[in-house]
């Protein structure tokens, strides 16, 4: 199966700065790269996603890049704010339509 | 469009009972995932349904079990309760052809006891 490894386990940073979780996965065959948000006693949620035929993405505050050869894709979150805390989850697509969730990155944004 | 349902949302049992979980997906939506999210282990895939059949499986045994059923809708089952168990259920829908995007449900929280 699937070897989903991320890290930070946790991130504490200060408001407004940046803030960045890599993931690496072990399944050559992914071509599916989504990030889930998961705030405290909620559901997680997809916040954003790539795929394998494009280096990076971006939407207003966060961006994935991809590095498939390197087999890890990361998550950037620029200008943190209060509301970003939580916790995240890369969530690489193994072949077969199965997702595999990371061990989660705990970020908290300080004021 | 109504979001991914699943009752009961809370569930007390005590070790050996057993337990269905129901799980109702977005309309239209015809897979359906279930995972078990613990503190110690994180969010763990349970298995996935689609069109009324198991399409993939996570690595829990054989106690654990599932079912869809041609609405969509998904039940989960557990047999032989452990104090394991208890964990966050959550089940997620998606469009299931080339679309992996999960929209998941509120969750059912077991205490097994």
């Amino acid at each position: 199966g699937e070897n989903v490894e991320q890290h930070p386990s946790t991130l504490s940073v200060q408001e407004g700065d940046s803030a960045v979780i890599k993931c690496t996965y072990s399944d050559s065959a992914s071509n599916y790269f989504p990030w889930y948000k998961q705030e405290l006693g909620k559901r997680p949620q997809l916040i954003i996603d790539i795929r394998s035929n494009v280096g990076e993405k971006k939407d207003q505050r966060i961006a994935v890049t991809l590095n498939k050869t390197a087999k890890h894709f990361s998550l950037h979150i620029t200008e943190t704010q209060p509301e970003d805390s939580a916790v995240y989850f890369c969530v690489p697509e193994g072949g077969g339509n199965k997702l595999t969730f990371g061990t989660g990155t705990q970020l908290k944004v300080e004021l | 469009k109504a979001g991914v349902t699943q009752t009961p949302r809370y569930l007390i049992k005590t070790r050996g009972q057993q337990v269905t979980l129901s799980c109702s997906p977005i309309s239209g939506h015809r897979s359906v995932s279930w995972y078990q999210q613990t503190p110690g282990q994180g969010l763990q895939f349970l298995f996935e349904y689609f069109s009324e059949t198991q399409r993939n499986k996570g690595n829990f045994p054989g106690r654990f079990s599932g079912r869809q059923f041609s609405n969509s809708r998904s039940e989960m089952n557990v047999s032989t309760l452990e104090l394991g168990d208890s964990a966050l259920y959550l089940c997620a829908s998606s469009g299931g052809t080339g679309s992996y995007e999960q929209y998941f449900g509120p969750g059912t929280r077991l205490t097994v006891t």
